[in-house]
């Protein structure tokens, strides 16, 4: 069964960077054709995808972070990371790490395990 | 991006009945729709994928369709633990986007 826990500071200053770690067990992160994805839901609100890496390396961002995020892989770990930089209130949020895989087609792609979310506030 | 809109935002109903859950969005996204449920203070979980298939272990009371643009979740037969949030979310393409959620309360 594979499992994923979100860790990291759960209060960030304005205008600092946020980061993130996730750890997968019951698993390796670089093996099968995963995507290791980032979202997030700021409290009461809807979700938000913020992103993803592939096993290779391939990296998916959402445009509307407008560059300031950075997602990363340590297959050493079994961890992969989430930075995201100039941080403001708006960033406060349930920060979710899940796991992308393909439906037999080899097409259709769907998050089937997901942590259970770290809470991130920004403020001073 | 490609935009995902649910309807209702909100619904009561009572154990037992029929629950219908549209997602329409905004340029066809074939079959690559997926749905979640979420549960105050959980993770959302993976109720169905590519628009029709159940995923493993979830109840056949939820059921999918749609293909295109306009999607549907059903629940059969609503019971007491799923009284929840449900999301629907496109997998066309990233930016991946959600829609805006549908909550399921009692009546």
């Amino acid at each position: 069964q594979v499992q994923l826990q979100e860790s990291g500071p759960g209060l960030v200053k304005p205008s600092q960077t946020l980061s993130l770690t996730c750890t997968v067990s019951g698993g390796s992160i670089s093996s099968g054709a995963y995507y290791w994805s980032w979202i997030r839901q700021p409290a009461g609100k809807g979700l938000e995808w913020i992103g993803r890496i592939y096993t290779s390396g391939s990296i998916n961002y959402n445009p509307s972070l407008k560059g300031r995020v950075a997602i990363s892989l340590d297959t050493t770990k079994n961890q992969f990371s989430l930075q995201l930089s100039s941080v403001t209130a708006a960033d406060t949020a349930m920060y979710y790490c899940a796991r992308d895989i393909a439906a037999a087609d080899g097409w259709a792609r769907y998050l089937d395990y997901w942590g259970q979310g770290t809470l991130v506030t920004v403020s001073s | 991006d490609i935009q995902m809109t649910q309807s209702p935002s909100s619904l009561s109903a009572s154990v037992g009945d029929r629950v219908t859950i549209t997602c329409r969005a905004s340029q066809s996204v074939s079959n690559y729709l997926n749905w979640y449920q979420q549960k105050p203070g959980k993770a959302p979980k993976l109720l169905i994928y590519a628009a029709s298939s159940l995923q493993t272990g979830v109840p056949s009371r939820f059921s999918g369709s749609g293909s295109g643009t306009d999607f549907t979740l059903t629940i059969s037969s609503l019971q007491p633990e799923d009284f929840a949030t449900y999301y629907c979310q496109g997998s066309y393409g990233t930016p991946w986007t959600f829609g805006q959620g549908t909550k399921v309360e009692l009546k």
